[in-house]
Order: structure tokens, then sequence, then C-alpha cells
């Protein structure tokens, strides 16, 4: 069975310090990797997706890395703002051009100021 | 549109009544998608639309649960009899033609039953 597992569960940090999420998965055959944002109450956004042959994508702030070897990837979260208070969620994609994607749960991350 | 729009943003209903959710994805968009979310779970997928082919059903939880789309665009999605454990978030996406694309995600219907 297809899955993906996010650490920690949830996150608190200061205002300005970077932190970083991860990601192991189960998925096969294996076709892309994206994280997404989820503020409350709104639906996802994307943040990057990685295909197999790429090992690390940026956005700005946030840059996320793939060990297709080991079946690992992270969201590196530079210069945190209050604003990245968020939930962030783990997705593979499974199949070449396939729509099927298995989500993980999301790390709760909490910035304080 | 300018995003994908979904109606309505809140929905509470009596245990047995039928509901409609509806998702208006983005202008131009091929593919469609219906997700639940349930608190503290990942998204679970239920329903795939592309273009004219028969859509992709296999996630639907009970056969009261439907969903169509009707002309390429605008899809309803219809749960008979709700239950309580049909109490969720359900999200609806789109993307260009649904191969390995991004998902352009609604803000979601919650719906409660009591």
């Amino acid at each position: 069975k297809n899955q993906v597992e996010q650490s920690p569960q949830s996150l608190i940090i200061l205002e300005g310090k970077n932190c970083t999420l991860q990601c192991n998965y189960t998925v096969s055959p294996f076709s892309n990797l994206r994280w997404y944002k989820q503020d409350t109450g709104r639906g996802p956004v994307s943040l990057t997706i990685m295909t197999f042959s790429e090992n690390t994508k940026s956005n700005g702030r946030y840059t996320a890395t793939l060990d297709a070897d080991t079946k690992q990837s992270s969201l590196h979260i530079t210069a945190s703002q209050l604003s990245d208070s968020a939930s962030y969620i783990c997705v593979v994609g499974s199949g070449a051009g396939s729509y099927q994607l298995t989500f993980g749960k999301g790390t709760k991350l909490s910035v304080i100021p | 549109g300018a995003g994908v729009s979904q109606s309505p943003s809140n929905k509470v209903t009596e245990k047995g009544k039928d509901v409609e959710l509806r998702c208006d994805p983005i202008s131009g968009h091929t593919a469609l998608y219906w997700y639940r979310q349930s608190l503290g779970q990942g998204l679970e997928f239920l329903i795939y639309f592309q273009g004219n082919s028969a859509p992709d059903k296999s996630g639907l939880p009970s056969d009261r649960f439907s969903a169509e789309r009707t002309g390429g665009s605008v899809s309803t999605l219809t749960i008979q009899r709700t239950q309580q454990e049909d109490s969720a978030v359900y999200l609806c996406a789109s993307s260009y033609r649904g191969k390995g694309e991004k998902l352009f995600f609604g803000s979601g219907t919650q719906l409660s039953v009591l």
C-alpha cells in the first residue's frame, strides 16, 4: 500500500528562525513529489513539484529536497514569517503521467513572534 | 474564473438528508478531482474527471456518493442519506490536463452531519 509519512506532526518556531520538515514515502512506481501549504480553512496551495531526476527545488524561502534512493524528502523554510503558519503537506504521485496522488497527514507549523 | 470556486463553504445537515456540493474549476482545465479531508487525516481521493473520458470513481466510499461533471466544466458531488461519518471537508481541485501537473484547489466545503 502506498504511504506517505511526515514528521514532526507539529512544530513551533520563533519568527525569523529556519526549520526543516521531513517526508518519507513508500510509493511505487514513483512519478513526482509535491509540497503543498494549507492555511486554516483554505485549500492546499502548491509550493514545489519534483520529478525523479530533480534533487532540489526552491520557491522563494522554501527549498525542497528529494532523495529518490532513500525515498525521503525535506522542506526547508528560511527566515520564517508569521504568515508561514500553516500545515505543510507532502504528496507523492505514482505512475508516469498519472493523476494518482498519495497525501501525507501534514506538519502543522506555528511561527510565533 | 480566477481560481477554483466551491459552494457552499459550509453545510450543516441532518442525518439521512441528501446534500449537493458544487465545484467550478479554472476555465480551460480539463481535469477535475474531488477529495475528502477528515480531521487529522490526509486527503482521501474520491473521483477524477478528465475531459470526455469515463471518470475514475474508485475512491467513492459507498454507493451513497456520486458525482457528475456537466459540459466538461462544473461538477457536483452528491451524498445521499448522509451519515455522521460523512462529516469532513470536501475539496475540489483542477489541473490543465491531469498529467503530473500542479493542482489548484478550492477552499472546500465543510460538511457537518448532525
